[in-house]
């Protein structure tokens, strides 16, 4: 079935690294795809979206490419900062409004 | 324009009770979802209101139920309480509820079952 497959964590960087967390999608369908992050004790915030194949959604300095040949919408950021400590989740919805989740990863910024 | 919100925000019942929570949307959205999440099964479908039709459901069993108002908010009601139950149930709404509408999340409500 239709699912979301990330990378698992945690995840511990110092500030001002390269951030990738990988997340790969099944579908059989065409879905919109979504990064959410979710700080301790809150619900998720939408951090970007891409709803077509080769759509780059952005947003405070993290990326992400939607690439349908390797079903895959990594996130990237270049330099993370100690306020970006929190876990991620990449998200696929379909058209039926079904939305599926990955595990999220928990990403530690240290200074 | 205010968020979506949900109440309560932490809850502690026992074993058997029914537990009622609420999610008001963003104003002018008319879809509501909620989910589940917990730190083994992560964040889970329960289901999807729109217009006060349940439109889409997940694999959940019947204790589980919801219904949408006229005003779009929403409702979930667990019956006969198990210790499994629980979680953080977070509510989300979007406008169009399309594949392409973004969903907005509330704070979730903490359900602790003992």
């Amino acid at each position: 079935g239709d699912s979301v497959t990330q990378m698992e964590g945690p995840v511990t960087l110092s500030e001002e690294a390269f951030l990738t967390i990988n997340c790969t999608y099944t579908a059989t369908g065409y879905p919109s795809l979504f990064w959410y992050v979710q700080y301790p004790g809150e619900g998720l915030q939408l951090l970007l979206k891409a709803t077509k194949a080769d759509d780059k959604g952005s947003n405070k300095g993290f990326e992400a490419t939607y690439r349908k040949e390797t079903t895959s919408f990594h996130l990237e950021k270049g330099s993370v900062q100690v306020s970006d400590s929190a876990v991620y989740f990449c998200a696929l919805r379909l058209n039926n409004n079904d939305m599926r989740f990955g595990a999220g990863t928990r990403l530690t910024v240290k200074p | 324009k205010a968020g979506v919100t949900q109440t309560p925000r932490y809850l502690i019942k026992t074993r058997g009770q029914q537990v009622t929570l609420s999610c008001s949307p963003i104003s002018g959205h008319r879809s509501v979802s909620w989910y589940q999440q917990t730190p083994g099964q992560g964040l889970q479908f329960l289901f999807e209101y729109f217009s006060e039709t349940q439109r889409n459901k997940g694999n959940f069993p019947g204790r589980f139920s919801g219904r949408q108002f006229s005003n779009s908010r929403s409702e979930m009601n667990v019956s006969t309480l198990e210790l499994g139950d629980s979680a953080l149930y977070l509510c989300a709404s979007s406008y169009t509820g399309t594949g392409q509408a973004e969903q907005y999340f509330g704070p979730g409500t903490r359900l602790t079952v003992t």
